[in-house]
């Protein structure tokens, strides 16, 4: 089966900087990788996600690049504000929103966004 | 996009005593999951509810443990049965339909004690 691995586990930058974190995945056949943002006592929400047809996408200050070839992808956040500190979590998937196997996660990155 | 309630939102409970879950969505969708996120650990697939027949495990989950029910398109229930200290977890219901993305509740976090 799939497996998502993510770094890094923590990642503490000051406020108006950039944060980036890392995916890497093993199934060649995942087409779908979302990210979810998860705020203390919340359930996990979509902020952006992409499919294997497109190498970049961009939604405001959050952007995901993908690189099918390396099994990769990757989550920028620019200019952080404190209300982005939460643990973000990748996954992926061979289906659009899970399909019928449901989302492999990677086990989470606690970003903290110092003031 | 979907609205999930999730009952009930926690719960303390005593081991060897069952506790069941439920799922309510606002509009009719084609899957429904139950994902299992342990204390500061990531989301893990318990299984798929299926509408009108029994629910698709993943390794490491059985129905004796986790029975599901799916009685229509809006709706189930996921329960826990016979706990442990090491069921103590939030429990999350999520959805999706088709081409779109997949929705989560709020979760229920549960202690066992």
């Amino acid at each position: 089966g799939e497996n998502v691995e993510q770094h890094p586990s923590t990642l503490s930058v000051q406020e108006g900087d950039s944060a980036v974190i890392k995916c890497t995945y093993s199934d060649s056949a995942s087409n779908y990788f979302p990210w979810y943002k998860q705020e203390l006592g919340k359930g996990p929400q979509l902020i952006i996600d992409i499919r294997s047809n497109v190498g970049e996408k961009k939604d405001q200050r959050i952007a995901v690049t993908l690189n099918k070839t390396a099994k990769h992808f990757s989550l920028h956040i620019t200019e952080t504000q404190p209300e982005d500190s939460a643990v973000y979590f990748c996954a992926a998937s061979n289906e659009w929103g899970g399909g019928a196997d449901g989302l492999t996660f990677g086990k989470g990155t606690h970003l903290i966004i110092q003031p | 996009s979907a609205v999930i309630s999730q009952k009930p939102s926690r719960d303390i409970c005593q081991r060897g005593t069952s506790l069941t879950i439920q799922c309510q969505v606002d509009s009719q969708v084609t899957m429904m999951f139950w994902y299992r996120q342990q204390p500061g650990q990531s989301l893990t697939l318990i299984a798929t509810a299926n509408q009108g027949s029994e629910a698709t495990y993943e390794s490491g989950f059985v129905i004796d443990k986790f029975p599901i029910s799916r009685p229509n398109l809006t709706f189930s229930t996921l329960t826990v049965s016979n706990m442990s200290p090491e069921d103590s977890s939030i429990y999350l219901c999520s959805v999706s339909s088709g081409p779109t993305e997949a929705f989560f509740g709020q979760g229920t976090r549960l202690t066992v004690v």
